[in-house]
């Protein structure tokens, strides 16, 4: 069955450094894939999709990478600030169905 | 415009009871989903639509109910709360396209006792 699996193990990192946060995917091969953010009490935010024919996609501090070979998908923060602390989920679409990994949770320290 | 809108924000429920999660959405949106969120099992899909009067199963559907009378609602129900329906309980809406951005509504945490 497809699986989409991230780190769940928290990540911390200090102010103004780079945050880099993994999703893998196994048993299929997605078009595309979707990160979101979530913060404590709150549902996801869309914040970005990257299509596989696109490997790199760029959004303010935010940059999504699409790797094919490796079957992943690296998401980095640039200039990480404590505001950026948060669950950070990557998704996919097979068809009408979103499937979500388990989330990695950032936590940016001053 | 309210986006996507969940009532209640907290229940809590009687192993056994029954009872209705409301989501509504203003965004004019085709497409509307349930999921839950476990500690440790990420979101999983419970139910979805594709357009009024069209629902369909997702990945845990099993002791849940829905319906799409109009584009605008989309309530689920739990027809004979269990505990291991304890969980927080989101909504989330798009327009028809798969890629397109997907709106996720506040929640409702559930307990069942």
């Amino acid at each position: 069955s497809q699986k989409i699996e991230q780190n769940s193990e928290a990540l911390n990192i200090q102010e103004g450094k780079t945050a880099t946060l993994t999703c893998n995917y196994t048993n299929y091969s997605p078009a595309y894939l979707q990160w979101y953010r979530q913060d404590p009490g709150r549902g996801p935010v869309f914040l970005l999709l990257i299509r596989e024919n696109e490997k790199e996609k760029r959004k303010e501090r935010l940059k999504v990478t699409f790797d094919t070979t490796l079957k992943q998908s690296l998401f980095h923060i640039t200039a990480s600030q404590p505001a950026d602390s948060a669950t950070y989920l990557c998704a996919n679409n097979a068809g009408n169905m979103l499937t979500f990994g388990g989330g990695t949770r950032l936590m940016v320290k001053p | 415009n309210a986006g996507v809108t969940q009532t209640p924000k907290f229940q809590v429920l009687k192993t056994g009871q029954s009872m209705t999660l409301q989501c509504a959405q203003d965004m004019n949106h085709e497409y509307m989903s349930w999921y839950r969120q476990d500690p440790g099992m990420g979101l999983r899909l419970i139910h979805y639509s594709v357009g009024a009067g069209i629902t369909d199963q997702g990945e845990v559907p099993n002791g849940y109910n829905v319906s799409r009378s109009t584009t605008e609602d989309f309530p689920l129900r739990l027809l004979s709360a269990a505990p291991s329906q304890t969980s927080v309980y989101f909504c989330a809406s798009r327009t028809s396209g798969n890629t397109d951005t997907q709106y996720f509504g506040p929640g409702t945490r559930l307990t069942v006792l």
